[in-house]
């Protein structure tokens, strides 16, 4: 069985403060980890991934997350957030041995100028 | 590459309809997702093809649900007869069979049912 916790509904951060959106998983096998953005009245989009390797993970647009084995977490985070960056933020996760992933429920994340 | 392609945008039309919503993958991808985002559920997965081959239909809600994918360029989702709890935002994903397994989403049907 695989799930992803977000356990904030919104995230409100100030224009060129860093930003963090949180994601917490559970997989019974090897985890592949998503991040992917939803702009008003769009699709989704993805933005970075982890499959192994370097724990640290960079994406589009300058977010880049974090893989953390112990604590089964994979933070989306940006060191300067921008106006144009406020969306919704979905964290995905699949086990090795599924295709199909389970997303979050999603985190708005509101940047104020 | 034009990103998978959904027809139509927007839907709007009456309980007891039929609505057919339409969806062409990325060219090479093997794997179709059907989603449905509402503001209480959230992303829903309905159902997933692989090489054009429903493999798991589990999320669809019911019978009233149908979807095919007679070739692997083309996919269609049904919803005969439509009913107001049916109003939301329906999404086709795909997925290629090698590189990175992340998805690529359509813009989306917005569908409204009075």
């Amino acid at each position: 069985a695989q799930s992803v916790a977000q356990p904030e509904d919104q995230v409100n951060v100030a224009e060129g403060n860093p930003l963090t959106v949180k994601c917490t998983y559970s997989v019974s096998g090897n985890p592949y980890l998503f991040w992917y953005v939803q702009y008003p009245n769009r699709g989704l989009q993805f933005l970075l991934k982890y499959i192994t390797g370097d724990n640290l993970v960079k994406g589009s647009y300058g977010f880049e997350a974090e893989f953390n084995k112990s604590q089964t977490s994979f933070h989306l985070k940006k060191p300067s957030a921008l106006v144009s960056d406020s969306a919704l933020y979905f964290c995905a996760v699949r086990d090795g041995g599924s295709y199909i992933p389970t997303f979050g429920r999603g985190t708005s994340l509101i940047v104020h100028p | 590459d034009a990103g998978v392609i959904q027809s139509p945008r927007h839907e709007v039309t009456e309980m007891g309809q039929e609505v057919t919503l339409r969806c062409k993958p990325i060219s090479g991808h093997n794997s179709l997702f059907w989603y449905r985002q509402t503001m209480m559920r959230g992303l829903e997965l309905l159902i997933y093809f692989n090489n054009n081959v429903p493999i798991d239909d589990s999320g669809m809600p019911e019978d009233r649900f149908s979807a095919k994918m007679p070739n692997a360029s083309f996919s269609t989702l049904k919803i005969q007869p439509s009913e107001p709890r049916d109003s939301a935002v329906y999404f086709c994903a795909s997925s290629p069979r090698s590189g990175p397994p992340a998805q690529y989403f359509g813009p989306g049907t917005r569908l409204l049912v009075l």
